[in-house]
């Protein structure tokens, strides 16, 4: 089955900086990919998602890009705020045939300081 | 309704006794999910439902675990015999489509605080 591996784990930044989260998956036809963002004792809940036909994806100071030949995809973060702390999580999902289930990434716990 | 909804929202139980966690899902969303989220870990498949197709309960983490739902409706997880592993966080979530022909985005709950003693 599908196999989501997130790096990093933790990622400290200053106010202003850059973030980069970055995703693997083993499934080739996988062809959804959703970030979501859960804040401290909250739902996770989606900040962008991308779908295999497309190479990236912005939302404002948000952005994702798709790498189908090396199977990953990664979230950008830029002019980081301290309200874009929060744990992160990737996530893809496998082709059809099977069940429509999300395969989450471990998470990435980002922390952005004043 | 307007959200997913869990109850309880917090669950305190004695170990070895069994609890049922409650999910209403967002109305006409045909897909519904169970996650587990142990303290400061990731989200952990458990169950999925579609419609009324056969639920992929390859999640699941032992025979003490499981879940029903009627319809496109209302969902239990029910953890029998509980265990202190058991502690967690315990998230439902909805969808409106389970085809992959399109992307959809998955609605998540509050969540249910399970803390077994």
């Amino acid at each position: 089955g599908e196999n989501v591996e997130q790096h990093p784990s933790t990622l400290s930044v200053q106010e202003g900086d850059s973030a980069v989260i970055k995703c693997t998956y083993s499934d080739s036809a996988s062809n959804y990919f959703p970030w979501y963002k859960q804040e401290l004792g909250k739902r996770p809940q989606l900040i962008i998602d991308i779908r295999s036909n497309v190479g990236e994806k912005k939302d404002q100071r948000i952005a994702v890009t798709l790498n189908k030949t090396a199977k990953h995809f990664s979230l950008h973060i830029t002019e980081t705020q301290p309200e874009d702390s929060a744990v992160y999580f990737c996530a893809a999902r496998p082709p059809p045939g099977g069940y429509n289930k999300l395969i989450f990434g471990a998470g990435t716990r980002l922390a952005v300081h004043p | 309704g307007a959200g997913v909804s869990q109850s309880p929202s917090n669950k305190v139980t004695e170990k070895g006794k069994d609890v049922e966690l409650r999910c209403d899902p967002i109305s006409g969303h045909t897909a519904l999910y169970w996650y587990r989220q142990r303290l400061g870990q990731g989200l952990e498949f458990l169950i999925y439902f579609q419609g009324n197709s056969a639920p992929d309960k390859s999640g699941l983490p032992s025979d003490r675990f499981s879940a029903e739902r009627t319809g496109e409706s209302v969902s239990t997880l029910t953890i029998q015999r509980t265990q202190q592993e058991d502690s967690a966080v315990y998230l439902c979530a909805s969808s409106s489509l389970g085809q992959w022909t399109s992307g959809n985005t998955i609605y998540f709950g509050e969540g249910s605080w399970l803390t077994v003693v």
